[in-house]
């Protein structure tokens, strides 16, 4: 059973670079049998794909989110990692991590079973 | 991006009651509709993929139907814990895209 666990600071400035860590366990980052996704859930606006990364490094973001958006792998330590720039207040958000199963037809399933238990950030100077 | 309806944004039932919510997309999905519980203070769970398939450990009181722009999610029997919020979620194309979500209370 793959689990995930989000890190990272729980403030950040505006302007400023967010970045979380998500760490997977139960599993490995390079079997190919997901999509290592990230989504928020603001406190009013709702939910919200961010993007996801799979175990290539293939990458691939939410239109709206994409100029600021940067997922990467780290293999040797079973992780991957969201790094959203010039944050604003709008940015404030808890941010989940999660598995998209990888389908038949070899693309993301549109869906996930496993969440991290979500990070909350503020963002505020 | 496809627009994702909830209806009704809340409602109030008691344990026992039949429980449906809706959800309409702003355009065909054909069957790619997903379902989700979220408690308070924790991450969605995913209950029903594909408009119909319950995820594995889901209890058969769960159901969905629908085809195309209309979905519904059915609870028969609810139960105490049961009551919590629910998403619909299209996963036809990127970006994907939830609805606004559905509270269910103890009335």
């Amino acid at each position: 059973q793959v689990q995930l666990q989000e890190s990272g600071p729980g403030l950040v400035k505006p302007s400023q670079t967010l970045s979380l860590t998500c760490t997977v366990s139960g599993g490995s980052i390079t079997s190919g049998a997901f999509y290592w996704s990230w989504l928020r859930q603001h406190p009013v606006q709702g939910l919200e794909w961010i993007g996801y990364i799979y175990y290539t490094g293939s990458t691939y973001s939410n239109p709206s989110l994409k100029s600021r958006v940067t997922i990467s792998l780290d293999t040797s330590k079973n992780q991957f990692s969201l790094d959203l720039s010039s944050v604003t207040a709008a940015d404030t958000a808890v941010y989940y991590c999660a598995t998209d199963v990888r389908s038949s037809s070899g693309g993301g399933s549109g869906y996930w079973d496993h969440w991290g238990q979500g990070a909350l950030v503020t963002v505020s100077s | 991006d496809i627009q994702m309806t909830q209806s009704p944004s809340s409602l109030s039932a008691s344990a026992g009651d039949r429980v449906t919510i809706s959800c309409r997309a702003s355009q065909s999905i054909s069957r790619y509709l997903n379902w989700y519980q979220q408690k308070p203070g924790k991450a969605p769970r995913l209950l029903i993929y594909t408009t119909s398939t319950l995820q594995s450990g889901v209890p058969s009181r769960f159901s969905g139907s629908g085809s195309g722009t209309d979905f519904t999610l059915t609870i028969t029997s609810l139960q105490p814990e049961d009551f919590a919020s629910y998403y619909c979620q299209q996963g036809y194309s990127t970006p994907w895209t939830f609805g606004q979500g559905t509270k269910v209370e103890v009335k």
